[in-house]
């Protein structure tokens, strides 16, 4: 199994332009989620997927889209970029909810930069 | 508010020596409390999960325990190796949404020094 994958590991921008973050696992889980990391800042949840076809939004949205069209890919869709979403992009999986103890796995993130 | 505070922010040890990272939170309705591990560039990972009955939980040198009446939490490392070197995240999950609501502590940084 190789987990939870995201790509790219590193990628700039410039203000404007739109890119996709791509999420992938092999695990059969059917909840996937999105977050983001800032310096000093807890991970905060963009949005997130309870089963394919089925997304909902996270504490902070705005600016981000997201699809589930299959169990194993979430990607994340950045319309027009800001300097506000320079950030580490974690894509995290898990089997159940985790109000029910369910365990979460996360990918190795992406390391977004706008300029 | 749900708010979960973890201290101290950092905290630099000598290899080999015991140290107890903290976390109170006030996350209410309470489903389970988690600490992760994470690597400079990695991704967190999961280290235990806890729920309200659940006293204490280990995974090798780290020992996580919960006291929900006080809403406290501490992870103990023993025998701390370079490798501890991490950053140490609490997560409060309660109960709403569809998923749960996760609220994230801002971490422990945790320097292991030779």
């Amino acid at each position: 199994n190789a987990g939870v994958t995201q790509t790219p590991k590193f990628q700039v921008l410039k203000t404007g332009q739109s890119m996709t973050l791509q999420c992938a696992q092999d695990m059969n889980h059917e909840y996937m989620s999105w977050y983001r990391q800032d310096p000093g800042m807890g991970l905060r949840l963009i949005h997130y997927s309870v089963g394919a076809g089925i997304t909902d939004q996270g504490e902070v949205p705005n600016g981000y889209n997201v699809s589930r069209s299959t169990t194993e890919d979430f990607p994340l869709r950045l319309l027009s970029a800001a300097p506000s979403q320079t950030s580490v992009y974690f894509c995290a999986s898990s089997f159940g909810q985790a109000a029910v103890r369910a365990a979460q796995y996360f990918g190795p993130g992406t390391r977004l930069l706008v300029l | 508010k749900n708010q979960v505070e973890q201290s101290p922010q950092s905290l630099i040890i000598l290899e080999g020596k015991n140290c107890t990272l903290q976390c109170n939170y006030t996350v209410s309705p309470f489903s389970n409390l988690r600490w992760y591990k994470q690597d400079t560039g990695r991704g967190p990972v999961s280290l235990t999960i806890m729920t309200f009955s659940e006293n204490t939980k280990s995974n090798g040198r780290y020992t996580a325990t919960l006291d929900a009446d006080t809403k406290q939490s501490s992870l103990h490392i023993t025998a701390s190796q370079l490798s501890d070197s991490a950053s140490y995240i609490c997560v409060v999950i309660g109960y709403g949404g569809s998923q749960g609501n996760l609220i994230f502590g801002k971490g422990t940084k945790l320097s292991v020094k030779p």
